[in-house]
């Protein structure tokens, strides 16, 4: 496997379920991201974590939890969604975050999510 | 209004055909970064651009970034069905951080 991968590319899921995405990345990075893509607006930044300490919650609602074991990977636990949480979620890795340049950021293929 | 604004929202173009999309932001620049995203999927990143006047290349699209204008522009050459798709811009602007901004997209699609 090359690159950043996502797990499950397709979610459906109920107010009441619980649920988690997965991201890996085989690039090597120190930094990785998740962002939310909805229709009609721009990528929304959610959490960063940089060697696997999160380094920025975009004031995201309780009900998405990040959780970063290892600078590989990256998950995103979901409980007592509402349907306006359907989207696509984005899953980015970088060298590294913060530092003097941003670094260009590579990205999986992403998660569709719909909320019921 | 949007920090990091794209233009066209949309454009439908001729094979063949040359196409210009812009990308302004509202903000002083450190960098600006092109991607490509196929509907539903990942981003593909194109390029990205530090400098004011600097231009580079990538196959057929060229993008150039004017400092003064906090601006970049993103030229396709001669389009071809396989550029269709919808380009994002991504800024690394001053005082956020090193987090990016991100534009709405300009979806582009290519008539054979």
């Amino acid at each position: 496997e090359t690159g950043v991968t996502q797990t499950p590319r397709h979610l459906v899921m109920g107010m009441t379920n619980k649920k988690s995405l997965k991201c890996e990345q085989h690039l090597g990075h120190n930094a990785m991201y998740w962002y939310k893509q909805s229709a009609k607006k721009p990528l929304e930044l959610m959490f960063v974590y940089n060697f696997k300490e999160q380094t920025e919650n975009n004031s995201v609602p309780s009900r998405f939890s990040p959780e970063c074991p290892n600078s590989s990977h990256l998950f995103l636990h979901l409980h007592t969604l509402q349907p306006e949480d359907s989207a696509l979620y984005l899953c980015a890795s970088s060298p590294t975050s913060g530092g003097v340049v941003a670094n260009e950021q590579f990205f999986g293929p992403g998660t569709r999510l719909t909320v019921l | 209004s949007q920090e990091l604004e794209q233009s066209p929202q949309s454009l439908i173009v001729q094979e063949g055909k040359n196409l210009t999309i812009n990308c302004t932001s509202s903000k002083t620049l450190y960098g600006l970064y092109w991607y490509k995203q196929k509907y539903g999927e990942g981003l593909i990143f194109l390029m990205m651009l530090q400098k004011g006047g600097e231009e580079k290349s990538h196959e057929k699209i060229t993008a150039k970034l004017d400092e003064k204008k906090q601006q970049s522009s993103l030229h396709i050459t001669a389009s071809q069905p396989s550029h269709a798709g919808i380009y994002l811009c991504g800024a690394d602007i001053v005082g956020n951080n090193r987090k990016l901004i991100w534009g709405l997209g300009t979806s582009l699609a290519v008539n054979p």
